[in-house]
């Protein structure tokens, strides 16, 4: 069965420092896996699209890659306004276009 | 920029009654869907659309959902006798086609749907 699991749950920053969120992920082929952002009550905000393994794409403090078994999501510098949830998502091949959805870091940084 | 907008914001319905969710999508994307959250869940696939018909559905997609676009412009979600387990924040998504395999999907603000 396909499967995404993110860690950890929470994480809490400080201003500046820097850190990785995780994705791991179980697929029968992956055709992408996707970060999106999410602010409460608010609805997934499109981030990145990842492809294949060892590609890489950045964002401002956001960077994310991509391995075989797993995606990390580094925040370099974080800046309060990065507090949200973030979500990692894959579209399996064989299948259509659904997203499966990973239950997501919640993300805090401190000034 | 162009974006997905969902109306209502919040909706209330008693048991049994039937509900009618409102999405437009980016208006030149040809590919539509329902996702739903439970509170504090994962983001859940409900249903697929292209071309006038579902491409694909999951198991939580029952006799009592159903989908249309009724014009160029609207994607509805309709639940034909509301459940209390219906209670979700129920999102709109669309997309392109952005490469052979893959279509990156953009999201509504949410319908909030509480059923009392």
């Amino acid at each position: 069965e396909d499967q995404v699991t993110q860690s950890p749950e929470a994480l809490r920053l400080q201003e500046g420092e820097s850190s990785s969120l995780n994705c791991s992920y179980t697929v029968s082929g992956l055709r992408g896996l996707f970060w999106y952002r999410q602010d409460p009550g608010k609805g997934p905000e499109f981030l990145f699209t990842l492809y294949s393994a060892g590609e890489e794409k950045e964002k401002e403090r956001l960077k994310a890659t991509l391995t075989k078994k797993e995606s990390f999501l580094h925040i370099t510098a974080p800046k309060p306004e990065d507090s949200a949830t973030y979500l990692c998502a894959v579209q399996a091949a064989g299948g259509y276009n659904k997203l499966i959805f990973g239950a997501g870091t919640r993300l805090a940084v401190h000034p | 920029e162009p974006e997905v907008t969902q109306t209502p914001s919040h909706q209330v319905t008693q048991m049994g009654q039937e509900v009618i969710l409102r999405c437009v999508p980016i208006s030149n994307h040809l590919y539509f869907y329902w996702y739903r959250q439970i509170l504090g869940q994962k983001v859940e696939f409900l249903v697929s659309f292209y071309n006038n018909e579902i491409s694909e559905k999951s198991e939580i997609f029952d006799d009592q959902f159903s989908v249309e676009r009724p014009d160029g412009s609207n994607f509805t979600l309709k639940i034909r006798s509301t459940k209390l387990e219906d209670s979700a924040m129920y999102f709109c998504a669309s997309s392109d086609r952005t490469s052979a395999y893959t279509y990156e999907q953009y999201f509504g603000p949410g319908t909030r749907l509480t059923v009392t």
